[in-house]
C-alpha cells in the first residue's frame, strides 16, 4: 500500500518570503501523479498544483512550484511571495493509474502554515 | 457554474442512531468519492462511485454505506453510530473522462458530532 508521509506539523513564514513544504511517499509504482491541496478555514479542500510521475519538469502554477524527485520519493511544494490567503493546512496526496480507473487518494496527515503579516 | 454541494454543513446525533449526508456534484460530473478526516487519523478514502455503481471501497465497516443517483448525486448512510464516527466527511467530484490525473473538486463537508 502506498503512504504518504508530511513530517512538518507546523511551519510559519512572514508575509511576501518564501516557503518550502516538504512531502514524502513510499510506493512501489513507476506512475503515478502527486498533488497538493489546500485546506483553508472554509474546510473545502482546494487543489493547488498536480505533478504526473512520468513527467521530469517539475510542475509550476504562478507563485507554487514542485520539486519532485522520484527517485528519492520526494515532492516538496515552493510558495513565492507569500500571501496572508495562503495560510491554510496543506496536504499531499498520492493517486495510483493502476486501480481500475479509481481517482482514490491517499492523503498525508497535513501541515498547518501560517503567514505572518 | 455552482461546486460541490454537502447538506447539511453541521449534524449533531447521538451513539445509535444513524444519519444521512447528502453530496450534489458539480453539473456534468460523473464520479463522486467520500472521504473521512479526523484530527487522529487525517484524510481516509470511504468509498467511490461512477454511474451509479461502488468502484472503490476504502477499509470501513459495513455500517457505512453509499449510493449514487442517476443525476451523479451521492448519499452516504452511517448506521448504529459510535463516538469515533465524529468527523468531517468530504465528498469531491470529477469529470472523469477517463485519465488518471483527473482533477478532484471538493465540497466544504458535513461536520458531524456523535454524543
Amino acid at each position: 500500500a502506498q503512504t504518504v508521509t508530511q513530517s512538518q506539523p507546523e511551519m510559519s513564514v512572514q508575509e511576501a518570503e518564501t516557503v518550502t513544504l516538504s512531502c514524502t511517499y513510499d510506493t512501489s509504482e513507476s506512475d503515478y501523479y502527486l498533488f497538493w491541496y489546500k485546506q483553508p478555514p472554509s474546510r473545502q479542500m482546494i487543489l493547488v498544483i498536480r505533478q504526473e510521475a512520468y513527467k521530469q519538469q517539475n510542475a509550476t502554477e504562478n507563485r507554487f512550484s514542485v520539486n519532485f524527485q522520484k527517485a528519492a520519493k520526494s515532492f516538496s511544494l515552493k510558495i513565492s511571495d507569500s500571501q496572508l490567503g495562503d495560510a491554510a493546512m496543506y496536504f499531499c496526496a498520492y493517486r495510483s493509474v493502476r486501480q481500475g480507473g479509481s481517482e482514490k487518494l491517499v492523503f498525508g496527515k497535513g501541515m498547518k502554515l501560517t503567514v505572518n503579516p | 457554474k455552482a461546486g460541490v454541494t454537502q447538506t447539511p454543513r453541521y449534524l449533531i446525533k447521538t451513539r445509535g442512531q444513524q444519519v444521512t449526508l447528502s453530496c450534489s456534484p458539480i453539473s456534468g460530473h460523473r464520479s463522486v468519492s467520500w472521504y473521512q478526516q479526523t484530527p487522529g487519523q487525517g484524510l481516509q478514502f470511504l468509498f467511490e462511485y461512477f454511474s451509479e455503481t461502488q468502484r472503490n471501497k476504502g477499509n470501513f465497516p459495513g455500517r457505512f454505506s453509499g449510493r449514487q443517483f442517476s443525476n451523479s448525486r451521492s448519499e452516504m448512510n452511517v448506521s448504529t453510530l459510535e463516538l469515533g464516527d465524529s468527523a468531517l466527511y468530504l465528498c469531491a467530484s470529477s469529470l472523469d473522462v477517463g485519465g488518471a490525473g483527473e482533477k478532484l473538486f471538493f465540497g466544504s463537508g458535513t461536520q458531524l458530532s456523535v454524543l
